[in-house]
């Protein structure tokens, strides 16, 4: 049972560029959780979805940033007109259901953005 | 909402001596905690977890962690640190779906 899956692992953007960050979930996964890492810090909630709808997108900027998650396909996070503030890393997770107590959040290894 | 502070922002042991990383949460109820590491430029790998079971928790790479609800603490011991446990280690609570993670622990192991 392959992992989470993210791609690509690096991205190189220039300012004002569009950045497109995509997560396959673990097999029989169908939410999906979008975190993002600044440097020196620890990582803080952005987005959670599940097939074709937003749940909860409080920890996401308002504007230039967007996330989807298809009936197929994987989820992508998309940052329009990158800025040097978006370099980070963001890593997408996935669980099989929440409201369970055992309910486990699995990572992938992340897409690291640097922003010229 | 629930939230976790790391007491140490950096520990270093050396090879073969016990590794403490220290943390306390903030809750009005029953928490679910976890410890996760995270080795350079790699993703996060779940150590072990608490969710009102037992409170002595084992995890992968001969770690664990102990719920103490009257400290509100979720320490992590290894007793014999291996070079390899070199990385950063989070703890980590969760509110509902989201998890709120604490500023990390760096550790480094001298040989």
């Amino acid at each position: 049972n392959a992992g989470v899956m993210q791609n690509p692992r690096h991205l190189v953007r220039r300012r004002g560029q569009e950045a497109r960050l995509r997560c396959s979930p673990m097999k029989g996964h169908s939410h999906v959780y979008w975190y993002r890492q600044l440097p020196e810090e620890g990582l803080k909630f952005m987005v959670y979805l599940q097939k074709e709808n937003i749940i909860d997108e409080s920890g996401m900027p308002k504007e230039r940033f967007s996330a989807e998650f298809p009936k197929e396909g994987p989820s992508i996070l998309r940052i329009q007109q990158v800025v040097r503030g978006d370099s980070a890393a963001y890593f997408c997770a996935s669980s099989p259901k929440v409201g369970s107590i055992e309910e486990t959040q699995y990572f992938g290894p992340g897409t690291r953005l640097l922003v010229l | 909402a629930q939230s976790v502070t790391q007491l140490d922002s950096h520990v270093s042991v050396s090879e073969g001596t016990p590794v403490l990383l220290r943390c306390n949460y903030s809750s009005s109820y029953s928490p679910s905690l976890f410890w996760y590491v995270q080795h350079p430029n790699k993703g996060l790998q779940l150590l072990l977890k608490y969710t009102s079971a037992a409170t002595l928790v084992k995890g992968i790479n001969g770690f664990e962690a102990e719920f103490k609800k009257s400290e509100t603490s979720f320490h992590l011991t290894k007793p014999s640190a291996h070079m390899s446990d070199a990385a950063e280690y989070f703890c980590v609570v969760r509110n509902d779906y989201k998890l709120s993670f604490g500023a990390g622990t760096t550790v480094t192991v001298r040989a």
